[in-house]
């Protein structure tokens, strides 16, 4: 159980485009999912915490007019990065978080490699 | 602010112990342990709460001490499989908002 997908596992766009990145908890609802960015070698940065039906909250120095993230259902959350440069090229990980209990453990996607040339 | 994970990188041979430590500036609310192999999604290891409240893997132990805002993970006669990036996570306040803040990793080598 707890198994989150994300799509797609890689991209390489040019700069100046929009890409999506899906996150999807397959067996259980998730009522918070998390976005984190990873550079090589580095840590997990959090880069925005959404809840379904309401707005992201963003992490302070992320963009959130660049990063666009939706959380539509409890199933699926989507993050946009909008007219992408170079330096966006990344790691980027969504995790999720179910129902509300006293552990709050989050569990992973596999992550999505973003290359801007 | 990020907590601080000691050692940087650690090499054991198989069979072997070790001790990762977590430390934080900040008062704690609990600490999530993450392993992450190369090119692959953190994998959950362990959850530890102020209060004592503990859930995790059957071979992975951790202790939490809330006063000295630290927390260790204990490696018991270790794996090939035990090698990677260990992650801290740590939250704060006094509720569980979900939002962890990760130290920056200690990497493990596990050698035949």
């Amino acid at each position: 159980g707890a198994v989150v997908s994300q799509h797609p596992s890689w991209v390489i766009c040019k700069s100046g485009t929009s890409v999506k990145i899906e996150c999807r908890s397959l067996d259980f609802q998730a009522t918070t999912m998390f976005w984190y960015r990873q550079f090589p070698k580095q840590s997990l940065m959090l880069m925005a915490t959404s809840n379904e039906g309401s707005k992201a909250t963003y992490e302070q120095g992320v963009e959130k007019d660049k990063f666009l993230i939706n959380h539509a259902s409890l199933t699926l959350s989507t993050l946009t990065v909008t007219s992408a440069h170079p330096e966006d090229s990344s790691f980027y990980i969504c995790s999720a978080a179910g129902t509300p209990s006293s552990y709050n453990e989050q569990f992973f996607g596999p992550g999505t490699r973003l290359t801007v040339l | 602010q990020q907590p601080v994970q000691s050692p940087q990188a650690v090499i054991l041979r198989e069979g072997e112990d070790a001790v990762i430590n977590c430390s934080s500036s900040k008062a704690l609310y609990s600490v999530h342990w993450y392993r992450q192999k190369h090119g692959e999604a953190p994998v959950f290891l362990m959850i530890l709460l102020k209060g004592g409240e503990q859930k995790g893997h059957e071979k992975i132990s951790a202790s939490f001490n809330e006063k000295k805002q630290q927390s260790s993970l204990y490696l018991t006669a270790s794996q090939l499989s035990y090698s990677g990036t260990y992650f801290c996570g740590t939250e704060h306040g006094s509720s569980n908002t979900g939002k962890l803040i990760f130290g920056q990793g200690t990497t493990l080598q596990v050698k035949p």
